[in-house]
This record gives C-alpha cells, sequence and structure tokens, in this order.
C-alpha cells in the first residue's frame, strides 16, 4: 500500500476560518487527488495535482484551494469554512499507470 | 450529469451465496473501470480494475464483468463473506489508467451470517 497519511484526522471549526489540510505521500507518485465524500453523492473530485506546482480543479473546487511545493505533499485550503463544507476529505495518489491509492481520511464538521 | 452510476443504495445477501454489484456508464470514452471497497472510518481500497480490452477479470472471489455495448458494469462476489459488508463504489476513467477517475455514488454491501 502507498503510504499515505492525512492531518488532522479529525477537526472541528467554525465558519468563516481558515481551515488547511495536509496530506502527505512517501510513495513518490506524481498524481495527488482531494476528494470529498458526502452520504448520497459518493467520493467527488475537489482539485488534482499533476506534478510540483501543476495543480487543476476538479468537480467541486468552489470555496478552496490547493498548493504542492513538494511531490510528498498536497494541501487543501478552505480559505473561509463553510457548514456545506462539512464533510469527510480524502487524499489519493496515483503513478497514473494502475490504481489511486487513498489515505484515512480527515472528518472535518463546520458549526 | 452523472456519468458513473450505481442505482442500488444497499444491497443484502446471506453468507455463501452471491452479491451482484452493478454500475453503469453514460460516457464512451471510459476504457478503465475500477472497484473500489470502503470499510467505515477508512479509506477506500482497491479490490478490482478491468480494461475495456476485456470482458471479465477475476481476483479470488471477486469477478468484474465488462459490457461495453450496454455500457454495464458489474462485480459479482462468490461467495459471499460478512467481511465483505462495506460501501462499494465503481470508477472510471477515460485515459487507460487512474490519472482522473469518475465514481458512483456507492452501493452498501450487508452479508447477513
Amino acid at each position: 500500500d502507498a503510504g499515505i497519511t492525512q492531518s488532522p484526522r479529525h477537526k472541528v471549526t467554525e465558519t468563516g476560518t481558515p481551515v488547511t489540510l495536509r496530506c502527505h505521500q512517501t510513495e513518490n507518485h506524481r498524481y495527488m487527488y482531494w476528494y470529498r465524500q458526502d452520504p448520497g453523492h459518493g467520493l467527488r473530485l475537489i482539485h488534482y495535482s499533476y506534478g510540483v506546482k501543476d495543480t487543476d480543479k476538479g468537480e467541486v473546487s468552489d470555496g478552496y484551494s490547493v498548493s504542492r511545493s513538494k511531490t510528498e505533499d498536497f494541501l487543501l485550503t478552505l480559505e473561509s469554512a463553510t457548514s456545506s463544507q462539512t464533510s469527510v476529505y480524502f487524499c489519493a495518489t496515483a503513478s497514473g499507470l494502475n490504481e489511486q491509492f487513498f489515505g484515512p481520511g480527515t472528518r472535518l464538521t463546520v458549526l | 450529469d452523472q456519468q458513473v452510476k450505481q442505482n442500488s443504495p444497499s444491497l443484502s445477501v446471506q453468507e455463501g451465496r452471491i452479491s451482484i454489484l452493478n454500475c453503469d456508464y453514460t460516457n464512451s470514452m471510459f476504457d478503465y473501470f475500477l472497484w473500489y471497497k470502503k470499510y467505515p472510518a477508512e479509506g477506500p481500497t482497491f479490490l478490482i480494475s478491468i480494461s475495456s480490452i476485456k470482458d471479465k477479470n477475476e481476483d479470488g472471489r471477486f469477478t468484474v464483468f465488462l459490457n461495453k455495448s450496454a455500457k454495464h458494469l458489474s462485480l459479482h462476489i462468490v461467495p459471499s463473506q460478512p467481511g465483505d459488508s462495506a460501501v462499494y463504489f465503481c470508477a472510471a476513467s477515460a485515459q487507460g489508467g487512474s490519472e482522473k477517475l469518475v465514481f458512483g455514488k456507492g452501493t452498501k454491501l450487508t452479508v447477513n451470517p
């Protein structure tokens, strides 16, 4: 399994505050992804990266930004958190050839 | 517009019987399909995949069938075990690999002892 860690694993924050989630991988995979999982919606892509400093928007990117300054780290930032961003966030990585590997998830609650 | 559809939110089967999970897609450019399994409070884990050049792929108790003309794939689990109880996601890619995946909403499988 790819070594993927996410931090924090749980976070409770208030509406309007900035939040940054971190994904760290040890597999030197080129591609990294941020998804959110919500009941009735499955997994939806927020943003992804195809290399250092190369990122692109996914299906549900509004309200989120990302940065990738090193191969191993991919940060997801909510500039001003809203209650609609309460969700479970998953990071994933891929070499591009086969499957994506997922991290353990971060449960975010915005009050 | 949902490109990957899993129309059954849940499925319940008896231990030892066959579980069949279905997935339909609308994008004819999809050429690589994957199934992921997810337990509560964990990340999804890869289960099995199939390329569009095949119509069947087996891995132990798990078999995926692809019907390109119907834009339909199915995952068969035989025999089903209580440990198979999880949410199963179907995913598809249009680039021959996993570079960018589109996921279905998932089917929750419950295998009863």
